[in-house]
């Protein structure tokens, strides 16, 4: 069975903060892919990385980066000089080989950036 | 290039009712998967569609349906709803291959609420 765990439910940080949004899966797949997705208000699910299995290598977007260890079954991502509008909720989800598009999702964790 | 669409984006009904949500993917993506999103169970899988096929289905009772049409809209029927049926559907749609994962393009969603 798949699965993701997101034990951040709510974190609060203030402007210019970096923080760390943690992720951690379970899967028996040797291949698989990690995804994360930012949710704003509004809704819809802005797509932000993905990571097959096989490529540990971490990664760097601007203020945005990725932390992948297989080791710990882990996928955490961080924002570095965090801003206001970073504000929302993010999703770490899994899918694996076989499974079409089917991603499993975890809880999401809400980001609270005040100024 | 347009995003996904959806909608209608907000719709109201009451319970015993039957209910329509249409998507329309990217231009060119071929796979539409359906999501519900609710405070209590977060983001689960519907069902994908591939080439006008259902190719994968999650858990949900036999009251919600899909199809797909030879343009790659789609369609999701939720019938008889029940109170516990209000919740955000999501589309997402991804070029759609037999093999690797897509990434998935979501849609602003639409909130269903039953009364």
């Amino acid at each position: 069975a798949q699965k993701v765990t997101q034990a951040q439910t709510e974190i609060s940080v203030v402007e210019k903060e970096d923080v760390t949004l943690d992720c951690v899966y379970e899967t028996r797949d040797t291949t698989y892919y990690l995804f994360w997705y930012k949710q704003p208000p509004s809704g819809e699910l802005v797509f932000l990385i993905r990571r097959n299995s096989f490529d540990e290598q971490n990664e760097i977007s601007g203020r945005y980066s990725w932390n992948f260890q297989k080791s710990t079954s882990s996928f955490n991502f961080t924002i570095t000089a965090s801003q206001v509008v970073d504000s929302a909720v993010y999703f770490c989800a899994l899918s694996y080989n076989n499974a079409g598009n089917m991603l499993t999702f975890g809880g999401g964790t809400r980001l609270m950036v005040k100024p | 290039k347009a995003g996904v669409t959806q909608t209608p984006r907000y719709l109201i009904k009451t319970r015993g009712q039957q209910v329509t949500l249409s998507c329309s993917p990217i231009s060119g993506h071929r796979s539409v998967s359906w999501y519900q999103q609710t405070p209590g169970q977060g983001l689960q899988f519907l069902f994908e569609y591939f080439s006008e096929t259902q190719r994968n289905k999650g858990n949900f009772p036999g009251r919600f349906s899909g199809r797909q049409f030879s343009n790659s809209r789609s369609e999701m029927n939720v019938s008889t709803l029940e109170l516990g049926d209000s919740a955000l559907y999501l589309c997402a749609s991804s070029p759609g291959r037999e093999g690797p994962t897509d990434t998935q393009y979501f849609g602003p969603g639409t909130r269903l609420t039953v009364l």
